[in-house]
């Protein structure tokens, strides 16, 4: 069974416009972080946040933030009032405690575009 | 600046040719992977190592090998028995390998077309 799931292969998004990109995880672990990356057309693979299992707040970094919803196993990410720079491929990523030594696990991503 | 350097950007392999990617971080970090990305595939680990002289198998190994004989340096070598090796490749790294709340940093890729 796949570990992180994203459904959406695409989204379409129009300027200014504020747009979520969902993804659901599986874990057994009470302890684990879940990540969101960004890759644009040149390969690079941009950090954008990071939530904690723990933590009682959703993050937050400038027009990113994460909605955690700890029952439901999902960490969508939510772009707001976007931008042609966000066109890209986003990815979800987890890390877990009792399998702290091993790597992160991607989603396989989703490509957003946005038009002007 | 630190950071990952991967080498070379763009690679072309005859069939039967082995060839090596390299990645080096002066980030001073003890952990690094490598992954490989298909296209629609998202990220798929090849190998990782926690420490210089030590690394282990990730979900994808067969016909990819690598060395860690120096904290700075893990190249992967991929040989002749990786049958569809055309594929973009990531290498990373990590500050605190045992830690759930410490991403990753990334090189910025080489790109292997088989010819």
């Amino acid at each position: 069974a796949q570990k992180i799931t994203q459904t959406q292969p695409g989204m379409f998004v129009q300027e200014k416009e504020a747009v979520t990109l969902d993804c659901t995880y599986d874990t057994s672990d009470p302890s684990y972080g879940l990540f969101w990356y960004k890759q644009p057309s040149s390969g690079e693979m941009i950090f954008l946040i990071y939530q904690g299992s723990y933590d009682q707040q959703n993050a937050t970094e400038g027009r990113y933030s994460l909605n955690f919803q700890k029952a439901r196993k999902s960490a969508n990410l939510v772009i707001s009032a976007s931008q042609l720079g966000d066109s890209a491929m986003y990815f979800c990523a987890m890390r877990e405690d009792q399998e702290a030594g091993t790597a992160l696990i991607f989603g396989k991503g989703t490509t957003l575009s946005v038009s002007s | 600046d630190g950071g990952i350097t991967q080498s070379p950007k763009y690679l072309f392999r005859k069939e039967g040719q082995n060839v090596t990617l390299s990645c080096e971080q002066n980030l001073n970090h003890d952990a690094m992977y490598w992954y490989r990305q298909d296209p629609g595939q998202g990220l798929r680990l090849i190998y990782y190592s926690q420490i210089v002289n030590d690394f282990q198998k990730g979900d994808i190994a067969e016909g990819y090998s690598v060395s860690r004989e120096k904290k700075e340096s893990f190249p992967l070598t991929v040989t002749s028995a990786q049958k569809n090796p055309t594929a973009f490749y990531l290498c990373a790294s990590n500050e605190k390998w045992d830690r759930v709340n410490y991403g990753y940093t990334f090189g910025s890729g080489t790109r292997l077309t088989v010819v």
